[in-house]
């Protein structure tokens, strides 16, 4: 069966500091990923979408970028932290429109 | 562009009462429609989903939907609310068309009084 892993669960950083957030996917092939935010009274927003290795769809202008690197990794990085960056990080995947498979999330906190 | 709005931010139901949340949407053609539920610091989980066929959609832990296309809507209903229903209610649209993903409202939370 398919699953989704993400990692890490929480996470504290300073302002100013990278990111790396990791998804993974098992249990499928070529699946679409995707990295959405989930800010305090805000609903969810898509950040970026990944329909194969090293395609990247960005949504919204923002601090972060992410990347493909391999067919069921999608990772959410940013160079420098900024407050606004705080916030609920969800992972997901589907193979068609009519799905979508959630991770369990990243809180991460900007201090 | 598509939306969805989901006009209660809380609602507050008594344990064993009915519950309707509402979902309205804005997309040009037959949408793809989902409700997700969320507990607190937990990712999502699937509800109901509709896409072609019966209006009237069956979801786990006893929920259903009903899309109404004159209406734009999509809203969710049970008969008879659980404490543990407790939680965050996302409805979302999806363009079928694509991997762009899908598009969620903002959320209704559920609160549940003994």
């Amino acid at each position: 069966s398919q699953t989704i892993h993400q990692w890490p669960a929480t996470l504290v950083q300073p302002v100013g500091s990278p990111l790396s957030l990791e998804c993974t996917v098992e249990g499928t092939s070529n699946p679409n990923l995707y990295w959405y935010r989930q800010a305090a009274g805000r609903g969810l927003q898509l950040l970026f979408y990944s329909v194969g290795i090293g395609q990247i769809s960005s949504e919204v202008p923002q601090n972060l970028s992410a990347s493909r690197p391999q067919d069921r990794q999608f990772i959410l990085s940013s160079k420098k932290l900024l407050l606004s960056d705080s916030g609920f990080y969800l992972c997901a995947w589907n193979l068609s429109p009519t799905e979508a498979f959630f991770g369990q999330g990243t809180r991460l906190t900007v201090v | 562009a598509q939306s969805v709005t989901q006009p209660d931010i809380h609602i507050t139901v008594s344990e064993g009462a009915s519950l309707e949340l509402r979902c309205n949407y804005s997309y040009g053609a037959t949408p793809y429609l989902f409700w997700y539920v969320q507990s607190p610091g937990q990712g999502l989980q699937l509800l109901l989903k509709y896409f072609s066929g019966d209006t009237l959609v069956q979801g786990i832990k006893g929920f259903e939907a009903e899309f109404k296309r004159s209406q734009s809507s999509f809203n969710l209903r049970k008969p008879s609310v659980h404490w543990s229903d407790a939680a965050e209610y996302f409805c979302a649209v999806g363009s079928g068309g694509g991997a762009d993903g899908l598009t969620f409202g903002k959320g209704t939370h559920l609160i549940i009084q003994p």
